[in-house]
C-alpha cells in the first residue's frame, strides 16, 4: 500500500493569512504515461462529509475558490490557502488515486 | 443536482451483519463507479470498497476483505454494502462515494450513516 504521511496534523492561524499542508506519499503518484500527478485534496467541515477540492494535484474542482491551490510532484505535495477565512475552518485530507486508495492522516485548521 | 443518500446504519453485535444501501440521483449511475469510505469516531479517512461502472469489478481494502460484499443494482441507482462478521473495529461512519474517472478520487459524497458494532 502507499502510505500517505500528511503535516502538520494541526494549525492555528489567523483571517488573512496563507496556510500551506504538506502530503508526503511513500512512492511516487507521478503516471509516466501521461505526467500525471494521481493525488487530490478534501476538505471536511465539522459535521459535514468530505468535499472535493483538487484532483490531479492542482486541478480545482468546479466552483472551489481560487485561494485553494495545489502544487508538487512525485512524492511531495502541497495544498496552500491564500487569504484564509473563517468559513475554511475544516480538516483537510489528501488521497492518492496512484494504486488502491489511500488517504493522508488530516490536518486540523483552526481559525485563531 | 447529484445527491448520494445513505441509509441501513445502527447498532449491530459483533459477529452480525448489515447492509448499508446508498440511493443515487442526479447523475446517470450506471456511468460511474462508486465506492464506500468510511471515518471511525474522530478518526481519517479509509477506503472500504469500490465496484465498476457494470459491477462485475470489485476491490476491496484489506481491513475488509473476505467479510464485506460491495455491489450494485443500476436499474434502481443504489449502491451496497454487505457487512458480515462485523468486528468493534469497523465501528465508523460509512460514506457512499462516485469516483470520477475509473478508480480515481472521490467527486461526490453522500451524509453517511453511522455503524456501531457493540455488545
Amino acid at each position: 500500500d502507499i502510505v500517505m504521511t500528511q503535516s502538520p496534523s494541526s494549525l492555528a492561524v489567523s483571517a488573512g493569512e496563507t496556510v500551506t499542508i504538506n502530503c508526503k506519499s511513500s512512492q511516487s503518484l507521478l503516471s509516466s504515461g501521461n505526467q500525471k500527478n494521481y493525488l487530490a485534496w478534501y476538505q471536511q467541515k465539522p459535521g459535514q462529509s468530505p468535499k472535493l477540492l483538487i484532483y490531479l494535484a492542482s486541478t480545482r474542482e468546479s466552483g472551489v475558490p481560487d485561494r485553494f491551490i495545489g502544487s508538487g510532484s512525485g512524492t511531495d505535495f502541497t495544498l496552500t490557502i491564500s487569504s484564509v477565512q473563517a468559513e475554511d475552518l475544516a480538516d483537510y485530507y489528501c488521497q492518492q488515486h496512484y494504486s488502491y486508495p489511500t488517504f493522508g492522516s488530516g490536518t486540523k485548521l483552526e481559525i485563531k | 443536482e447529484v445527491q448520494l443518500v445513505e441509509s441501513g446504519g445502527g447498532l449491530v453485535q459483533p459477529g452480525r451483519s448489515l447492509k448499508l444501501s446508498c440511493a443515487a440521483s442526479g447523475f446517470t449511475f450506471s456511468d460511474y463507479n462508486m465506492a464506500w469510505v468510511r471515518q471511525a469516531p474522530t478518526k481519517g479517512l479509509e477506503w472500504v470498497a469500490s465496484i465498476s461502472y457494470g459491477g462485475s469489478n470489485t476491490h476491496y481494502g484489506d481491513s475488509v476483505k473476505g467479510r464485506f460484499t460491495i455491489s450494485r443494482d443500476n436499474a434502481k441507482s443504489t449502491l451496497y454494502l454487505q457487512m458480515d462478521s462485523l468486528r468493534s473495529e469497523d465501528t465508523a461512519t460509512y460514506y457512499c462515494a462516485s469516483h470520477r474517472l475509473g478508480f480515481s478520487w472521490f467527486a461526490y459524497w453522500g451524509q453517511g450513516t453511522l455503524v456501531t458494532v457493540s455488545s
